[in-house]
């Protein structure tokens, strides 16, 4: 079964620094990997999403997001934050396995990202 | 293009009284999902069509919740009787079809507070 865990339930970091919010996941077949971010009061919105190929991958708002096979993670990253990027971040696995959980996202708990002035 | 659109977009209930969301998918998406998202948690899935066939529906409380998509587009989501543990935001969303690389779009969202 698949599963996500996401380290740091909050993450606080100053206007400018760099943001570092960690996803580890298990999967028994690799795993298709996405990152959504949730807005106070709103649906979730897709950053980036990992299928195959390069295991960098870029977002949205510049955001990206690496995946690392031989530590199960997929963490995202951003140089610089911004006030704006504050929100929830959710890290989510879907495994390609066939049966009736094919395509199935299993979310993490998620991570708050604050950002201080 | 218009996105995932739900209704209502927020609901307060007494207990044992029922509830009705209703989701219009994004025009296309042949897959349709309701996830339920509680406090302080990711979103976790209720159940799962495939145009109008319930394809994955293992974790419905069937005792007190039912869904429909009558024509395989728009969809209904049902509690009866809503207890205080449902307050929760009911996510729809959609896809263009399963897949396991395939994007899906999320709705805002019902949020549901059960008294």
């Amino acid at each position: 079964a698949q599963s996500v865990t996401q380290l740091g339930s909050h993450v606080s970091v100053s206007e400018g620094a760099l943001v570092l919010l960690r996803c580890n996941y298990s999967s028994s077949v690799p795993p298709y990997l996405f990152w959504y971010v949730q807005y106070p009061n709103q649906g979730l919105q897709l950053l980036l999403k990992y299928t195959t190929g390069a295991t960098l991958v870029k977002g949205i708002n510049g955001f990206e997001a690496e995946f690392k096979k031989s530590e199960t993670s997929f963490h995202l990253t951003k140089p610089s934050a911004h006030m704006s990027d504050a929100a929830e971040y959710f890290c989510a696995v879907s495994e390609d396995g066939g049966g009736t959980s094919y395509g199935k996202l299993t979310f993490g708990q998620g991570t708050i990202l604050t950002v201080h002035p | 293009e218009a996105g995932v659109v739900q209704s209502p977009r927020y609901k307060i209930i007494e207990k044992k009284q029922p509830v009705a969301f209703w989701c219009n998918p994004i025009s296309g998406h042949n897959t349709l999902y309701w996830y339920r998202q509680n406090l302080g948690q990711g979103p976790e899935l209720l159940i799962r069509y495939e145009n109008e066939e319930a394809v994955d529906d293992s974790q419905l409380p069937k005792d007190r919740f039912s869904a429909e998509r009558l024509k395989g587009v728009d969809s209904t989501l049902k509690i009866q009787p809503a207890e205080l543990g449902d307050s929760a935001v009911y996510l729809c969303a959609s896809s263009l079809s399963v897949g396991a690389g395939n994007t899906i779009y999320f709705g805002e969202g019902s949020w549901l507070t059960v008294v």
